[in-house]
């Protein structure tokens, strides 16, 4: 596609449900990053996939937060027993380092709100 | 160390002004140094970037002046325009490994007519 989308654009959900946030990169990236912004803040890194591997998860916040990547392209943000802390904007970027690339794409990114 | 520091949190400048964004890092392993522009209900997008082996770079209206001695870098926007006004975000990474971005808190932007 032209961009980075990100599905579904909006989500409220009740505090304790299990949600999952869909990213679909750039064609052809192969680095995909997942960011999550608070009110107010900038984005703070959650985890990164190159390829289908997680190469560094060391931004997710407790084993409630998982993510996937099986096929190097659509990824997955799963999360379990939600909390209304968790409410916040969820943003995926991608890149490809291997093209010497250094920016990351950002999609529009997932409003989640726990109620 | 891996804390990026901005400021102002928010900066009111006249049409045809100067925009002055102030931002500051601590790990000196950072060599990749973007600004993005974020308008409300968007993802954040590229506005310019500097790797430190330069002191300035000048893309149209838009300047970055980096410092690495003093670990700063400035964001400059010359004859700013009601259409800058945005948030932006200053942020820091290492070109090699992850290169997860470290993000600034943000500077909201407004431009008067």
């Amino acid at each position: 596609g032209a961009g980075v989308s990100q599905t579904p654009s909006n989500k409220v959900t009740e505090k304790g449900k299990y949600v999952e946030l869909r990213c679909d990169p750039i064609s052809g990236h192969t680095a995909l990053y997942w960011y999550r912004q608070s009110l107010g803040q900038g984005p703070e890194f959650l985890i990164y996939f190159q390829g289908t591997g997680a190469a560094d998860d060391s931004g997710l916040p407790n084993d409630r937060f998982f993510a996937v990547r099986p096929e190097g392209s659509v990824s997955t943000l799963k999360i379990q027993r939600t909390e209304r802390g968790d409410s916040a904007v969820y943003l995926c970027a991608s890149t490809d380092p291997g093209q010497g690339i250094d920016e990351q794409f950002f999609g529009p990114g997932t409003r989640l709100t726990v109620l | 160390q891996q804390q990026v520091k901005q400021s102002p949190q928010s900066l009111i400048v006249q049409k045809g002004g100067i925009s002055i964004i102030n931002c500051a890092y601590e790990n000196t392993a950072f060599d990749y140094f973007p600004w993005y522009q974020q308008f409300p209900g968007k993802g954040p997008a590229l506005l310019i970037a500097i790797r430190p082996d330069v002191s300035e770079k000048k893309e149209g209206r838009f300047t970055i002046s980096f410092n690495k001695s003093a670990k700063q870098f400035s964001l400059h926007i010359m004859d700013s325009q009601p259409g800058d006004s945005a948030t932006y975000f200053c942020a820091a990474s290492r070109r090699r490994g992850a290169q997860k971005l470290v993000f600034g808190q943000g500077t909201r932007l407004t431009i008067n007519p």
